[in-house]
């Protein structure tokens, strides 16, 4: 069982990039969640997967943010014209069954200067 | 729109004292969870409580839930310096995306 993984680990833009990352979950996990934290604070919801459907985005996730997760195993989380307060962790974690205990990767932190 | 409330924010304690960390959530669940965050690094699941009355220990720490009372509490006992991390508690508010608290962060010293 080798957890939940992300990559980049780090990632440092200019302002208006784009940038993408990867989270790979636990491989008989059906739930994958996007989750952001900044500093301080607990993580903030943003989106969620059970299998390839995202069933909810947040109200935090504007339409610069698109997230996908073809075929049911890894997902993308995609920020267009990145902005200095899109700057924070990017946790990725998934579960299963219906205790929904949620297993997180290491994160990508962003930074956007 | 659940809210879930943690207290103290921070706390230094010293090896060997006891104490406990506090967890309010504003609407119904019965799905709880605490996690634990170590600078710079991603969250560990420590416990997940899921009826009214459940505890469970492991270690030093000790957690529980009175869903009647919407609070769940972490207990540290003679506390040691390697516990010293940010304490997370997360309420499920029954869409099965989590909520979290703004964390307690722990400093045990000698």
């Amino acid at each position: 069982d080798t957890g939940v993984s992300q990559d980049p680990r780090h990632k440092i833009t200019k302002r208006g990039q784009n940038v993408t990352f990867r989270c790979d979950p636990i491989s008989e996990h059906n739930r994958l969640y996007w989750y952001r934290q900044t500093l301080g604070q607990g993580p903030e919801f943003l989106t969620y997967f059970q299998n390839e459907a995202q069933l909810e985005k947040s109200r935090l996730l504007s339409d610069r943010f698109s997230a996908e997760r073809p075929k049911g195993s890894f997902s993308t989380l995609e920020i267009q014209r990145t902005e200095q307060g899109d700057s924070a962790m990017y946790l990725c974690a998934s579960s299963s069954g219906v205790y929904n205990e949620q297993f997180f990767g290491p994160g990508t932190r962003l930074t956007v200067l | 729109e659940l809210k879930v409330e943690q207290n103290p924010l921070f706390l230094s304690m010293q090896e060997g004292k006891n104490y406990t960390i506090y967890c309010n959530y504003s609407t119904t669940s019965d799905r709880l969870y605490w996690y634990r965050q170590d600078p710079g690094k991603s969250l560990e699941s420590l416990f997940v409580l899921l009826s009214n009355g459940a505890v469970k220990q492991e270690g030093r720490l000790m957690a529980s839930l009175d869903t009647k009372a919407r609070l769940s509490t972490l207990h540290i006992t003679a506390a040691v310096h390697d516990l010293s991390a940010t304490y997370f508690c997360a309420v499920d508010d029954h869409t099965d995306k989590l909520i979290f608290g703004t964390g307690t962060r722990l400093q045990v010293f000698p």
